[in-house]
């Protein structure tokens, strides 16, 4: 059975500033996805950024980008100049066409941003 | 455009009573998912709907019951309420057979006394 573990349940960033939030997952799959998504205190679960395992270059969205290590089997998401707003639980994710697509989350981060 | 409703957002029931959690998309998605989040273990699945006329068990499916009514709605029903049922419960939808991300309704808070 696929894993995703997040080994860290608590960081913390002072506004402006990075931050990355570690994830790492085991398969024996060649074909598979990953997800981060954010959980704010509103509850509402929103995608933040998703890779192919078969891209070796690492997504980005606008802050948010990730480190690919497939090897490694790591999967890393970095936010740049962090905001208030980016205050949230975030989740780690995996899906595989062997697994229907079926998302395996991770444990979840807790993200405090300090102003 | 709505997205994923649930129904209802909070609810309090006693221990043997029962309940029917209401979920409905709008974006035409095939597959519908019904979630529980609990503290510290990330969110874990209790049934799905691959596509409309289908459901399957998923990790944590004892306790509940499952309806894909149509292809906008999927209810999730607990027959008779355990403590252990008290969790932040989440549906969600995505396309079929692919890697599209899950769309998240905005979770309903179920406390069972």
């Amino acid at each position: 059975a696929q894993t995703v573990t997040q080994s860290q349940p608590e960081m913390s960033v002072q506004e402006a500033e990075t931050v990355t939030l570690s994830c790492t997952y085991d398969t024996s799959e060649s074909d598979y996805y990953l997800f981060w998504y954010k959980q704010p205190p509103s509850r509402q679960m929103i995608l933040v950024i998703r890779q192919e395992a078969y891209k070796q270059q690492n997504a980005t969205e606008n802050r948010f980008s990730v480190n690919f290590q497939k090897a490694a089997k790591s999967f890393s998401l970095k936010i740049s100049d962090s905001q208030l707003g980016d205050a949230a639980m975030y989740f780690c994710a995996y899906s595989t066409p062997g697994g229907s697509y079926i998302p395996t989350f991770g444990r979840g981060t807790s993200l405090i941003v300090h102003p | 455009n709505a997205g994923v409703t649930q129904t209802p957002k909070f609810q309090v029931l006693k221990t043997g009573q029962s309940m029917t959690l209401q979920c409905a998309q709008d974006m035409n998605h095939n597959s519908m998912y019904w979630y529980r989040q609990d503290p510290g273990m990330g969110l874990r699945l209790i049934y799905y709907s691959a596509s409309e006329g289908t459901t399957d068990k998923g990790e944590v499916p004892n306790g509940y019951n499952v309806s894909r009514l149509n292809k906008r709605e999927f209810s999730l029903r607990l027959e008779s309420a355990a403590p252990s049922q008290t969790s932040v419960y989440f549906c969600a939808s995505s396309r079929q057979g692919n890697s599209y991300e899950q769309y998240f309704g905005p979770g309903t808070r179920l406390t069972v006394t």
